[in-house]
């Protein structure tokens, strides 16, 4: 089970890039890494997902190094409606059981104006 | 993405009372649906997994016959809380994964906030 650490709560101003930095030292070889967003009583938004190097979508960007044991999600120019908790998650499904993808306590990121 | 819906999104209810949440993929098919429970300000709790055609898989400490769960389609789950008392109050959100899609990824649908007053 890869347990995950990110910190627990970042703030930013408007246009800037922000960098959330995952820690999951215990990542097996077959687990993937995603990104999630959540609003106040919202379900969690897919962001990313990534397994090495770097992946790039329109909204955000994932780092993975070789050791893949932290990933970084980068926000690019965020804005005030990018305030919201972001959760990473490792693990895969197997089985049919979402025991490996468990939450960690996801980081809350402020934006300010 | 993948498009998980729930409903109701919000429901009051009586002690007392069972109250069912419904959770549908609506442009896949889902052998497998998660239930999560998540309390004001904390993190999202696996209760169970739910498996199309068989019994759902439950968590440590999550009381089987108090959450019901049925997966009768391969598009619809359902979550009854039954004889609901105020601490059952909480946010459920449901989730579904693509099957054979890459990494296995999960997708939530909007949540349910059940009040039980």
């Amino acid at each position: 089970l890869a347990k995950t650490t990110q910190p627990i709560s970042m703030d930013s101003y408007e246009g800037q890039e922000v960098n959330i930095t995952c820690s999951h030292n215990n990542i097996a070889t077959n687990d993937y890494i995603t990104w999630y967003q959540q609003f106040p009583s919202q379900g969690p938004r897919f962001i990313i997902q990534g397994y090495k190097t770097k992946v790039t979508n329109e909204v955000a960007s994932l780092f993975i190094p070789a050791d893949r044991k932290s990933s970084t999600l980068s926000l690019p120019r965020v804005s005030l409606s990018d305030t919201a908790v972001y959760y990473c998650l490792v693990g895969g499904i197997s089985s049919g059981s979402a025991r490996q993808l468990t939450f960690g306590s996801g980081t809350q990121l402020t934006v300010l104006p | 993405g993948a498009v998980v819906s729930q409903h109701p999104s919000r429901v009051i209810c009586k002690s007392g009372t069972s109250v069912k949440i419904e959770c549908r993929s609506l442009d896949f098919q889902a052998t497998t649906m998660f239930w999560y429970r998540q309390f004001p300000k904390k993190s999202l709790m696996l209760m169970a997994t739910s498996n199309e055609g068989s019994k759902a898989t439950y968590e440590q400490g999550v009381e089987k016959d108090k959450f019901l769960i049925n997966h009768a389609s391969l598009t619809l789950s359902t979550l009854t809380v039954t004889s609901a008392h105020p601490e059952d109050s909480s946010f459920y959100i449901c989730s579904a994964r693509i099957p054979g899609e890459a990494g296995n990824t999960i997708y939530f649908g909007e949540g349910s906030w059940l009040t039980v007053v």
